[in-house]
């Protein structure tokens, strides 16, 4: 299994400019998971699917975030306009059918600059 | 008060030596409970689960107090290898019928040669 697949890996843009980052989760895993992680925050959820059906967004910080599950296999958080405060990494995860007691899988992240 | 609460350290520690690390939650409903480990500029990676009967693995032993909603890691005989940052995570039921993780913001070990 290749596990959860994220691009880019890095990603260095100018302030106002439009970023989407991308996510593909293990085959057969019905959760997706959006997480940002900083140094100041520590790994915050920003978003949750389940069945590509958005459960919980209580953590997307304000409108100029969003994302998409479109199907099983893909989903997208883009930033528009970006800010410099939204440098940080940012984790996709994934999970199987259940009630999460079997951890998640992260994928390997994307460090994400603001200029 | 903070949902997950853990000590940030760092924990210096010398080869070989026995450290433990404590984690505290506040939502008496969380369902499972997870250590993860996170090297640094990589992603946070599963290291084991957390049962109430406790739980070994090799060198890491991990217990659950659900009386006073604690977890607890503990590693034996450090190696250099084991430095790394643990986070610890909880599982909470949602209304939905749904669930989701928190985690803590992670303690930070340095095992020194």
């Amino acid at each position: 299994d290749a596990g959860v697949i994220q691009s880019p890996r890095h990603e260095v843009t100018e302030m106002g400019q439009e970023v989407t980052l991308r996510c593909k989760p293990i085959s057969g895993h019905n959760s997706l998971f959006w997480y940002r992680q900083t140094m100041m925050r520590g790994l915050e959820l920003l978003i949750y699917f389940n069945n590509n059906v958005p459960i919980d967004d209580s953590g997307m910080p304000e409108d100029r975030f969003s994302a998409k599950m479109p199907n099983a296999s893909f989903s997208t958080l883009k930033i528009q306009p970006s800010e410099p405060r939204d440098s940080a990494v940012y984790f996709c995860a994934s999970s199987p059918p259940g009630t999460g007691d079997y951890g998640y899988t992260f994928g390997s992240g994307t460090r994400l600059t603001v200029v | 008060r903070k949902e997950v609460e853990q000590d940030p350290g760092p924990f210096n520690v010398p080869e070989g030596a026995t450290v433990a690390f404590n984690c505290t939650y506040s939502n008496s409903a969380s369902q499972s409970f997870f250590w993860y480990r996170q090297d640094c500029r990589k992603e946070p990676k599963l290291l084991m689960s957390v049962y109430s009967s406790g739980n070994e693995d090799g060198r890491f032993t991990a217990q659950l107090n659900r009386a006073s909603q604690y977890i607890s890691l503990l590693i034996r005989d450090s190696k250099l290898s084991d430095s790394a940052t643990y986070l610890c995570v909880v599982n909470i039921g949602l209304a939905s019928g749904t669930y989701k993780y928190i985690f803590g913001t992670g303690t930070r070990l340095k095992v020194l040669a």
